[in-house]
């Protein structure tokens, strides 16, 4: 059973330091593995897809990085700033339909 | 593109109660899906579909049911509301199953089973 675990649970740093998130998954057999904001009362938006071929993505800011052989994933945001802080969630997609989540990291962007 | 839209926002409801949440996508997409959050949990696959008529379980099915008569429209019936159906629900949909598809989520629906 496909299980993603993101770590640590939550994260605080000032402003203007790049910072990593971590994701970890337990069976390389992915399609794809998604990267998500979530700010508080809110719904999922998508940031970066990475497919299981590819090795980064990028989009402004934001680069995350797929080693399938050892189930890991990185989301580094650079120059931190205030509206960066948001709840930050790991998705894997195992099979066609299904995502599987990690339960997401906290931050805090302090000015 | 209004994307993936979602009704209602809120719902309470009593035990026992049945209701519907809506969930409506513009992206002619194939692929929709509800997921609920939980605290601690994460987010859990209730049911999906394929398509038009297709319709298939996820990991939470129990005490749901979906219908797809539309591409745009894949409603979520809650039959028998039960206080641990208490919960945020997300419906998201993609336009295909490639592995370059991605997920778009819906703002979701806080319901509250009392």
């Amino acid at each position: 059973k496909q299980e993603v675990t993101q770590i640590p649970a939550a994260l605080s740093v000032p402003e203007g330091e790049n910072l990593v998130l971590n994701c970890s998954f337990t069976d390389s057999a992915i399609y794809n593995l998604q990267w998500f904001r979530q700010d508080p009362g809110k719904g999922l938006t998508s940031l970066l897809l990475i497919q299981s071929s590819q090795r980064e993505q990028t989009s402004g800011r934001l680069n995350a990085s797929l080693d399938k052989s050892s189930g890991r994933s990185t989301l580094y945001i650079a120059a931190s700033q205030p509206g960066d802080s948001a709840t930050y969630l790991c998705a894997v997609r195992p099979g066609a339909q299904k995502l599987v989540f990690g339960q997401g990291t906290r931050l805090t962007i302090n000015p | 593109n209004a994307g993936v839209t979602q009704t209602p926002k809120f719902q309470v409801l009593k035990t026992g109660q049945s209701m519907t949440l809506q969930c409506a996508q513009d992206m002619n997409h194939e692929y929709m899906s509800w997921y609920r959050q939980d605290p601690g949990m994460g987010l859990r696959l209730i049911h999906y579909s394929v398509g038009a008529g297709i319709t298939d379980q996820g990991e939470v099915p129990n005490g749901y049911n979906v219908s797809r008569s539309t591409t745009e429209d894949f409603p979520l019936r809650l039959l028998s509301a039960a206080p641990s159906q208490t919960s945020v629900y997300f419906c998201a949909s993609s336009s295909g199953q490639q592995s370059y598809n991605e997920q778009f989520f819906g703002p979701g629906t806080r319901l509250t089973v009392l």
